[in-house]
């Protein structure tokens, strides 16, 4: 059985960093791209960003990109999300979710998290 | 990017009921339309792909149709356990999007 394990939110000060984890269980991790979703209180869905197999692709969401850097860990069967420069503005649930193997058919997510609480506040 | 505009917001239905949920693209996603399930605390659950396509274990009283930029979801005879949020996402191009959501309840 697929599952997907989000830790790493908590309070954290604008400006300040924070870094997500994923942890990943019950799939061959190293054949599928994974994304970041996020959803702030009251709103929809977000999708910030993914990864290929192997680490050498990303795409971000335009408000996250320089700020906001995924990378994963296969033997770890992890997909990390390292945040810096937060502002309010990203205080949400973010969750993880399997992609799909293949390039052209990304964008479908099959699987994912609980998401983990992200709220950015001074 | 392409703008995903789903209505109506809220939707008030009674089990049995058939629902209809609207999901409007400012251009071509080339049919590449996903609808999502999602309750609250929940993990959101894969529905329907490609505009038509049931996700596994999906039951058959979910189906996704389309009308060039229109997509829609139906709920034949809505169930108790599919009160929920729907959000369509689309696929075709960067950065990907969602729908800003539609409530289903009783």
């Amino acid at each position: 059985e697929v599952h997907l394990v989000e830790s790493g939110g908590g309070l954290v000060q604008p400006w300040r960093s924070l870094r997500l984890s994923c942890a990943a269980s019950g799939f061959t991790f190293n054949k599928y791209w994974m994304s970041w979703v996020r959803q702030a209180p009251g709103k929809g869905l977000e999708w910030v960003a993914n990864i290929k197999q192997d680490g050498s692709a990303k795409y971000y969401m335009d408000s996250v990109k320089g700020r906001f850097t995924i990378s994963r860990d296969n033997a770890k069967s992890s997909v990390f999300l390292e945040m810096d420069s937060l502002t309010v503005e990203d205080t949400a649930v973010y969750f993880c979710a399997r992609d799909q193997e293949k390039y052209e058919d990304t964008g479908r997510f099959d699987y994912w998290g609980q998401g983990t609480l992200v709220t950015v506040s001074s | 990017e392409v703008v995903l505009t789903q209505s109506p917001a809220t939707l008030s239905l009674s089990p049995g009921d058939r629902a209809t949920l609207s999901c409007r693209a400012s251009q071509s996603v080339n049919g590449r339309l996903v609808w999502y399930q999602h309750k609250p605390g929940q993990a959101p659950r894969l529905l329907i792909y490609d505009t038509s396509n049931r996700a596994a274990d999906v039951p058959g009283r979910f189906s996704g149709s389309a009308s060039e930029t229109d997509f829609t979801l139906t709920i034949n005879s809505v169930a108790p356990e599919d009160f929920a949020v729907y959000y369509c996402q689309q696929r075709h191009t960067w950065p990907l999007t969602f729908g800003g959501g539609t409530k289903v309840e009783i």
